[in-house]
């Protein structure tokens, strides 16, 4: 049963250039979460999804990035115009569905994004 | 001040020992908590889960939650070195958005051979 899947595992972008994260959840899951994790700090929450819906974005910035999860295919973290403060490890999660209240996240092994 | 407080270590302890991690929080509203372990480079590992106070059981790993002291603990018996990794502390509340897990930084533990 695979686990949470996410590509690239690295992405060097110079600065400017857009980034792209891609996002499949665990078989049979409903729920997608987005945190990064900088150098010496713990993982922070960036947005909720699910299927064509954000359900919550409180942790996302303001300007240059956005998610989806669309209808079909994986999960889309997108960072446009990145800067060298982006350099971090972005980790995808997943849930199943029917677990609001009790359900634990499934971590993907992360992207780690580089910006020159 | 932090929602989760964490020691980063490293916590370096010898094989067979007793490992103690623990985590301190400030949101009363915090009733889910975990503990994930995560390999140097790797994505985090879910280990433990448990809802409110109490204690948990699983092999080697004893989780504990102490509501009233806002105070989580994690216990590995018999430690080995591929138990070496950073273990992470996250929480749940329903007052902040229900599905964002709170983090705590990460106890770096060693364990020699």
């Amino acid at each position: 049963n695979a686990g949470v899947m996410q590509n690239p595992r690295h992405l060097v972008r110079r600065r400017g250039q857009e980034a792209r994260l891609r996002c499949s959840p665990m078989k049979g899951h409903s729920h997608v979460y987005w945190y990064r994790q900088l150098p010496e700090e713990g993982l922070k929450f960036m947005v909720y999804l699910q299927k064509e819906n954000i359900i919550d974005e409180s942790g996302m910035p303001k300007e240059r990035f956005s998610a989806e999860f669309p209808k079909e295919g994986p999960s889309i973290l997108r960072i446009q115009q990145v800067v060298r403060g982006d350099s971090a490890a972005y980790f995808c999660a997943s849930s199943p569905p029917g677990t609001r209240e009790i359900g634990a996240q499934y971590f993907g092994p992360g992207t780690r994004l580089l910006v020159l | 001040q932090k929602e989760v407080e964490q020691d980063p270590g490293p916590l370096s302890v010898p094989e067979g020992a007793i490992v103690s991690l623990n985590c301190t929080y400030s949101n009363s509203a915090f009733q889910y908590f975990m503990w994930y372990r995560q390999y140097s480079r790797k994505g985090p590992e879910l280990l433990m889960y448990t809802y409110s106070s109490g204690n948990k059981e699983d092999g080697r790993f004893t989780a504990q939650v102490d509501k009233s002291s806002k105070y989580i603990s994690l216990f590995i018996r018999d430690s080995q070195p591929s138990d070496s990794a950073t273990y992470l502390c996250a929480m749940r509340s329903p007052n902040t958005g229900f599905q964002k897990l709170v983090f705590g930084t990460g106890t770096r533990l060693l364990v020699s051979p």
